[in-house]
């Protein structure tokens, strides 16, 4: 069955600098939902879309934004870069939004430098 | 204030010796407690939805329940593959909309 794809899978930028993080649901998944874990840390809610339209927002930075396409899939993009924004970015899918089940794509890595 | 608590942080078990992991909340009007399950450096994998008290769900060595106030996950003759980092989740309530929040997990170590 077809999962979560996320692009990149590892991203090494530096201070200042901005990156863009895609995913893409699983087919007919019209929630998307982004997490930001670090190292030994449980899955921080940055921010999730329904239907192409933020549903709701957790702690995501003021420097990050995110947007979903008519396709669903979505991009997270995160401008002057620090440190502490290295993580695992997750980023999750489901049908409909509210309580349903999540289904977690494989992360992207980023590092900042 | 902790919304999701779960214990132990750590457990280390034999293979065949079940134990029981939990997960704490204290969110009202919940809407659905979920569980995953976290392999090193990969995404959470979906394991079960739990609505309402009483209600239980099993899968395989796995079975979840859920009270009022917390719900457990019981694993029955666990084997090395178990090993692993379990989640619990649930929606806490902010602003009009629901935030998903995860606990801190269990890292599991189950020994041969």
């Amino acid at each position: 069955a077809a999962g979560v794809i996320q692009s990149p899978r590892h991203l090494i930028k530096e201070k200042r600098e901005t990156a863009t993080l895609k995913c893409y649901p699983i087919p007919r998944h019209d929630t998307v939902y982004w997490y930001q874990q670090g190292p030994g840390q449980d899955p921080q809610f940055l921010i999730s879309f329904y239907e192409k339209m933020q549903s709701d927002k957790g702690s995501i930075p003021d420097r990050f934004s995110a947007q979903q396409f008519s396709d669903y899939h979505s991009e997270l993009n995160m401008s002057s870069l620090e440190l502490g924004d290295s993580a695992l970015y997750f980023c999750a899918s489901s049908l409909g939004s509210g309580a349903n089940e999540q289904f977690f794509g494989p992360g992207t890595r980023l590092t900042v430098l | 204030e902790d919304q999701v608590t779960q214990s132990p942080e750590a457990l280390r078990l034999q293979e065949g010796e079940s134990s029981s992991l939990n997960c704490s909340y204290t969110v009202s009007g919940l809407r659905g407690l979920f569980w995953y399950r976290q392999d090193p450096g990969k995404g959470p994998e979906f394991l079960f939805t739990l609505y309402s008290a009483g209600e239980e769900k099993e899968k395989e060595r796995l079975k979840a329940t859920l009270t009022k106030k917390e719900s457990f996950l019981h694993i029955t003759a666990p084997k090395p593959e178990d090993s692993a980092t379990y989640l619990c989740a649930v929606q806490v309530p902010s602003g009009g909309s629901y935030i998903p929040t995860f606990g801190r997990g269990t890292s599991l170590i189950v020994h041969p």
